[in-house]
């Protein structure tokens, strides 16, 4: 079966400083896994995703994770931290090739000034 | 359309009545899932479709929750005899195909609110 453990339901930063949002995930078999950003009263928007290409990957807004086997994580990570990134994370990991995800309960994100 | 659309956005019903909600995949997305989303966590698995095909409804928490898609586009939610503890958000996501290294494109959901 396969989960998602998110630690940290809420993480704060000052603008400017490194953002570090941690995933750990157990998987039976190689894993899809994917980060989403939720911001209020919004749907989830996919940020990146990892599907056993390079194992360091980048997506949208400046976010990238890294996929690391020997520590089952998919931590994510921006290098300066905007106003704009506050919001909800989700990891989630998916075993299939097709068929449902698996989220995290979910990261708040505070940027303060 | 540009993206998922979902409606109604809000939906208050009393305990007991019937609710259909609707999800408008973007167009030629062939895989369609639902996902319920309670206050402060993480969406959870409630079905599948690719195409018209309901190909997996573990998810879906009692037999008073019923999801079709019958010409493969626009897919209803249906939840009979609505109780307290249905009150959650309700998420549709689509994706291009049945590969799950795609990832969802999710809709706005709707605010399920019984009372």
């Amino acid at each position: 079966a396969q989960s998602v453990t998110q630690l940290g339901s809420h993480v704060s930063v000052s603008e400017g400083a490194l953002v570090l949002l941690r995933c750990n995930y157990s998987s039976s078999v190689p894993p899809y896994l994917f980060w989403y950003v939720q911001y209020p009263n919004q749907g989830l928007q996919l940020l990146l995703k990892y599907t056993s290409a390079a194992t360091l990957v980048k997506g949208i807004n400046g976010f990238e994770a890294e996929f690391k086997k020997s520590e089952t994580s998919f931590h994510l990570t921006k290098p300066s931290a905007h106003m704009s990134d506050a919001a909800e994370y989700f990891c989630a990991v998916s075993e299939s090739n097709a068929g449902k995800s698996t989220f995290g309960d979910g990261t708040t994100l505070t940027v303060k000034p | 359309g540009a993206g998922v659309s979902q409606s109604p956005r809000y939906k208050v019903a009393k305990r007991g009545q019937d609710v259909a909600l609707r999800c408008d995949p973007i167009s030629g997305h062939v895989s369609l899932f639902w996902y319920q989303q309670a206050l402060g966590q993480g969406p959870e698995f409630l079905t599948y479709f690719q195409n018209e095909a309901q190909l997996d409804k573990s998810g879906l928490p009692s037999d008073r929750f019923f999801a079709e898609r019958p010409e493969g586009s626009v897919s209803t939610l249906k939840i009979q005899r609505t109780q307290q503890e249905d009150s959650a958000v309700y998420l549709c996501a689509s994706s291009i195909n049945s590969l799950t290294g795609y990832g969802y494109t999710f809709g706005s959901g709707t605010r399920l609110t019984v009372v």
